[in-house]
């Protein structure tokens, strides 16, 4: 079985502190896309990569970063913690363009 | 541009039969998917149809029209753990995954 496993379920931060959230994936998978859900809203794409140190702006990228210096590990950065991203937050993997997508468990983000 | 619409919320008798729709319009289409999400839990697949026509795995079935960019999700014989949120999702011309704001099932005994 495909596993996409995120470090945290549950966080809570400061406003103006640095994040870090964390997704491993442990099927040799090219692709990896962070997202974030909120409700009444659809998933929507931060960041993605499709190869190591590889990264694209999906379509809200502002006030996040991400690393990829490994294959299997596809990190997300909020560089200034702020209380409009508080949020879930879904990292997932797809071994090629048209495969479906695996999502890790998700880490639920609150922001004071 | 690209839009998805799919109804906020719908609710179903155990052991009955829902149809969940999913309207989309698109300038490139590479097939829909549909995920399924349990509350507090990350969303698992459930189908993907790239072709026209009806695709049956087990209770789900999924359809879809390209012509009308139309999709739906029927699931059978309904169980308490179907309570869920359905997600509808485009792969679009550049293999991006567009999303719905899914459908809440409320499952009633």
């Amino acid at each position: 079985d495909v596993k996409v496993t995120q470090s945290s379920r549950y966080l809570v931060k400061r406003t103006g502190e640095k994040v870090f959230l964390e997704c491993v994936q442990d099927m040799d998978h090219e692709n990896m896309f962070w997202y974030r859900q909120d409700p009444g809203l659809g998933l929507r794409l931060i960041y993605f990569s499709y190869d190591v140190k590889m990264k694209e702006k999906g379509d809200i990228p502002e006030g996040y970063s991400v690393s990829r210096e490994k294959k299997e590990r596809f990190s997300l950065i909020l560089e200034s913690a702020s209380t409009n991203q508080t949020s879930m937050y879904l990292c997932a993997s797809r071994p090629d363009q048209g495969a479906e997508a695996f999502f890790g468990q998700g880490t639920r983000l609150t922001v004071v | 541009g690209q839009n998805i619409d799919q109804p906020t919320e719908m609710t179903a008798t155990e052991g009955a039969i829902v149809q969940i729709n999913c309207t989309y319009q698109t300038s490139g289409f590479n097939g829909l998917f549909w995920y399924q999400q349990h509350a507090g839990e990350a969303p698992t697949f459930l189908s993907y149809n790239v072709l026209d026509g009806l695709e049956e795995k087990g209770r789900f079935s999924s359809f879809l029209s390209r012509s009308k960019g139309y999709s739906y999700l029927l699931l059978k014989e309904l169980q308490m753990k179907d309570s869920a949120s359905y997600l509808c999702a485009l792969l679009d011309s550049n293999y991006q995954l567009i999303w719905g704001a899914g459908t809440k099932l409320i499952i009633k005994p």
